[in-house]
């Protein structure tokens, strides 16, 4: 199985705030990783795909970059609606395993 | 606009059986290959299985447990995941979701439904 790491565990940030979040594989899976969020109570949604690709409708403030064993996920410019947790998975190979997760909660 | 809907959770004891479903609409569900993603409470997000779409096979791709089964009815738009030998750690919300792919081979879950409740209990 490939195991996915995500750091930090958490962190606080406040709205205007640029956030990175890494999120590193045990093995290369080239750049198939994609990026989710999820806030309290609901089900998660797609941010990022093939580890840059940003989905429909998500506000390009969101980013991703990396390939083989480590990726980011940047958020530009924070907004009140941001916060959240975000988990990492790739899709290289199955079981296509997340990572742990990151909270991001305001400062 | 594509929707998920999940149902069949609920409170179950150990040792039990529990089959979950997963209605889509609103796009091609015969087209869509599909996953079940399970979260404990207070955890983090668990890949469960995939099933490929009817016309690559309509058989599930992977999963982590031989105890989960999934299963497609294409007639009725509907996803299945079969829980066998429920233990307490199984005890979580299930989602369904389409696992598509949005470039090539890139695969992700971009369809999600609210999820349904399991607790395993005695």
């Amino acid at each position: 199985d490939f195991q996915m790491t995500q750091s930090p565990s958490s962190l606080s940030a406040s709205v205007g705030d640029r956030v990175t979040v890494t999120c590193r594989a045990g093995q290369s899976i080239s750049g198939f990783l994609n990026w989710y969020q999820q806030k309290p109570g609901k089900a998660p949604r797609l941010l990022i795909y093939a580890a840059s690709s940003l989905q429909s409708g998500v506000p390009p403030r969101f980013s991703g970059s990396g390939s083989g064993t480590e990726f980011t996920l940047t958020i530009s410019n924070m907004q009140p609606e941001d916060f959240a947790v975000f988990f990492c998975q790739q899709s290289f190979s199955g079981p296509f395993t997340f990572g742990p997760g990151t909270r991001v909660d305001r400062k | 606009e594509a929707r998920l809907v999940e149902s069949g959770g609920g409170l179950v004891k150990p040792g039990g059986s529990l089959r979950l479903s997963c209605v889509a609409s609103g796009f091609n569900f015969r087209n869509a290959w599909m996953s079940w993603v399970r979260q404990a409470p207070g955890k983090g997000l668990e890949w469960v299985g995939r099933i490929k779409s009817a016309a690559d096979g309509g058989t599930p791709d992977s999963s982590v447990n031989p105890r989960f089964i999934i299963s497609r009815d294409d007639s009725k738009d509907t996803l299945h995941l079969q829980i066998n030998g429920l233990k307490t750690e199984d005890t979580a919300v299930y989602y369904c979701a389409t696992d598509s792919p949005l470039i090539d081979y890139f695969y992700a879950m971009d369809v999600w439904g609210q999820g349904t409740t399991v607790t395993v209990s005695s």
